[in-house]
């Protein structure tokens, strides 16, 4: 079956370092791929996606490539904020309405 | 304009009581969503309707109950609660497959 599986938490980083959330993904066919940001007491919001192989989805700074070949749509930002700390979730969606969410990672980022 | 709003923000309540949360999206979605988050931030899709019609209907205790009585409304029911029924429940809207919107979230507590 469809599958997602990401970094564990927590990553820990000071302002201004570099960001990578790794995420993985297993399905049947051409999914699109999600990362969705959640913030301390808030739903989950959409970061960026991407609908097709080699498709790069961007967002504040927040980037992601879909690679087919190695079935993943790791998570990059350049210089983190203390803004940024939140929960992640990369998440797939492969026909239907149902969307496969990975576990979340959390990022706290220091000053 | 609040896109997905949730009511109640907060339920606390006893062992054996019913109650409902309600929710509503003024987006214009064909499709809604009920999920369950547990403490480590873990995210299960309970039920999906889109046009009213139930589509998603996952391995969920049948006290609860879903209701949408036009597609911009998609209410939550449970009976008899339990102590492991406490979590935060989203709801979240699409325009059918594609990115989801989340309302706020509802925290359960159950006594």
């Amino acid at each position: 079956g469809n599958s997602v599986t990401q970094m564990e938490g927590p990553v820990t980083l000071s302002e201004e370092a570099f960001l990578t959330i790794n995420c993985t993904y297993t399905a049947t066919g051409y999914p699109s791929l999600f990362w969705y940001v959640q913030y301390p007491g808030e739903g989950l919001q959409l970061l960026l996606k991407a609908t097709k192989a080699d498709d790069k989805g961007s967002n504040k700074g927040f980037e992601a490539t879909y690679r087919k070949e190695t079935t993943s749509f790791h998570l990059e930002k350049g210089s983190v904020q203390v803004s940024d700390s939140a929960v992640y979730f990369c998440a797939l969606m492969a026909g239907g309405f149902k969307t496969i969410f990975g576990a979340g990672t959390r990022l706290f980022v220091k000053a | 304009d609040t896109a997905v709003s949730q009511t109640p923000k907060y339920l606390v309540t006893q062992m054996g009581n019913d109650k409902s949360i309600k929710c509503e999206q003024n987006l214009g979605h064909d499709t809604m969503y009920w999920y369950k988050q547990d403490s480590k931030k873990f995210l299960k899709i309970m039920f999906s309707y889109n046009n009213k019609e139930l589509i998603i209907n996952e391995t969920v205790p049948n006290r609860f109950s879903p209701k949408s009585p036009d597609k911009a409304h998609l209410n939550l029911h449970i009976n008899s609660l339990e102590l492991g029924d406490s979590a935060v429940y989203f709801c979240a809207s699409s325009r059918n497959r594609d990115e989801q919107y989340f309302g706020p979230g509802t925290r359960l507590t159950v006594t």
